[in-house]
């Protein structure tokens, strides 16, 4: 079983809203990544946790934040949206084989 | 540099006809995974393969394979007896060491399977 659970799939919002995505894995693994996937289907790595410690953090706007509550948790947390946010955003669980979650969509408007 | 590269941004195929999507990739680095996701129109990603450095033997999974040529430096996936269902984006991607193991990404392909 490879599950990673990614919700909400659809999120669309206003600009200065703050919003979240939460994902969660039942595997155990000790890394987890957050990525972002841009319109042109580039997919670029905003952040990883190892054993909940921040190990990479990518030239992400402070605006976004990871946050884990535990090993199977790396939610994503977006303060004071924009347009240039609207994108997928993919969670993924690390290992030998990274597993992704079915993605959130973001739609600012 | 360490880099992925997929040169073919569209392919149209006849269905049941095989496919090899290309894959070249750069490093220094002599322990490297590679990997294959596709990306169907609904969205998710789907982890199709993996070839590692040192692996003696080409990947295989059910009618994917990995054309692994190593000192070409390339990574091709081969598709086999296409379906319509294999429509979709594909991506190659690497990891290694010095890469932190995060995966370097390919622009993708799309494939299109035509009836």
């Amino acid at each position: 079983d490879t599950a990673v659970s990614q919700t909400p799939k659809y999120l669309v919002t206003q600009m200065g809203n703050d919003k979240s995505i939460k994902c969660e894995q039942n595997l155990g693994h000790d890394t987890m990544y957050w990525y972002k996937q841009d319109s042109k289907k580039f997919l670029k790595i905003m952040f990883s946790y190892n054993n909940k410690e921040l190990i990479i953090n990518e030239t992400v706007p402070n605006r976004f934040s990871p946050k884990s509550p535990d090993k199977a948790h790396l939610n994503l947390h977006i303060n004071s949206l924009e347009l240039g946010d609207s994108a997928v955003y993919f969670c993924a669980r690390g290992g030998n084989i990274q597993y992704f979650g079915a993605g959130t969509r973001l739609s600012v408007l | 540099a360490q880099k992925i590269t997929q040169t073919q941004p569209g392919m149209f195929v006849q269905e049941k006809e095989a496919v090899t999507l290309d894959c070249t990739y750069d490093t220094s680095d002599p322990s490297y995974g590679l990997f294959w996701y596709k990306q169907p129109s609904s969205g998710e990603m789907i982890f199709l393969i993996y070839q590692g450095s040192y692996d003696q033997q080409n990947a295989t999974e059910g009618r994917y394979s990995l054309n692994f040529q190593k000192a070409r430096k390339s990574a091709n996936l081969v598709i086999s007896a296409s379906q319509l269902g294999d429509s979709a984006m594909y991506f190659c991607a690497m990891r290694t060491r010095d890469s932190n193991y995060q995966l370097i990404w390919g622009a993708g392909t799309k494939l299109i399977i035509k009836p």
